[in-house]
């Protein structure tokens, strides 16, 4: 079955220090995995993409991602949080439906809150 | 280079109503895509449209419909209204072919039904 879990609703972290957000996915064959952040009262913004290559991707605003294939995990990270940093965080892989129409499969999304 | 732009911001119909949402995508971009924010739901695909045809559709009654322009901008539908129609209307574009499907997305269109 495709799947998508952000296990944490909700992660509470001060200005400064690292932050993880995770996420774990199921899909058949090679995935390709996205981020995308979401602002109060705004449509979802991209941040970063795994295809292919390097497990650690770089995307905006800082963040990056580690790909890890034996876990099946794509956890967004930031060495250093900040309080402009709140905000609902959605993890998505690329599956495909019934009729082999590729579609994103998203989950539920994790609420960063950082705390100055 | 112009984003998504959605309209209306807001919409308020009350039960048994219809709405219509409008969808324009990035310039280049042929597919769009709808999703279904409620609160406390996540993010819910409803309709791809690419080329002008409806290319996947997600779980929900059909009183959700669509379609797509000749310019690629879309429209949304939902007929008889129910109460819990009430969201957040996202709509998402992406390029023709493109293998990865990141899609870029609008600001939202507002729906309360009362």
């Amino acid at each position: 079955a495709q799947s998508v879990a952000q296990p944490e609703d909700q992660v509470n972290v001060a200005e400064g220090n690292p932050l993880t957000v995770k996420c774990t996915y199921s899909v058949s064959g090679n995935p390709y995995l996205f981020w995308y952040v979401q602002y109060p009262n705004r449509g979802l913004q991209f941040l970063l993409k795994y295809i292919t290559g390097d497990n650690l991707v770089k995307g905006s605003y800082g963040f990056e991602a580690e790909f890890n294939k034996s876990q099946t995990s794509f956890h967004l990270k930031k060495p250093s949080a900040l309080v402009s940093d709140s905000a609902l965080y959605f993890c998505a892989v690329r599956g495909y439906n019934a009729g082999n129409n590729r579609k994103l499969i998203w989950g539920l999304g994790t609420s960063l809150a950082v705390n100055p | 280079e112009a984003g998504v732009t959605q309209s209306p911001t807001h919409l308020i119909k009350t039960r048994g109503q219809q709405a219509t949402l409008r969808c324009s995508p990035i310039s280049g971009h042929t597919s769009v895509y709808w999703y279904q924010q409620a609160l406390g739901l996540g993010l819910q695909f409803l309709l791809w449209y690419d080329e002008g045809e409806e290319r996947n559709r997600g779980n929900f009654p059909p009183r959700f419909s669509g379609r797509q322009f000749p310019n690629y901008s879309s429209e949304l539908n939902v007929n008889a209204l129910e109460l819990e129609d009430s969201a957040l209307y996202l709509c998402a574009s992406s390029l023709r072919g493109e293998p990865d499907g990141t899609q870029y997305f609008g600001p939202g269109t507002r729906l309360t039904v009362l």
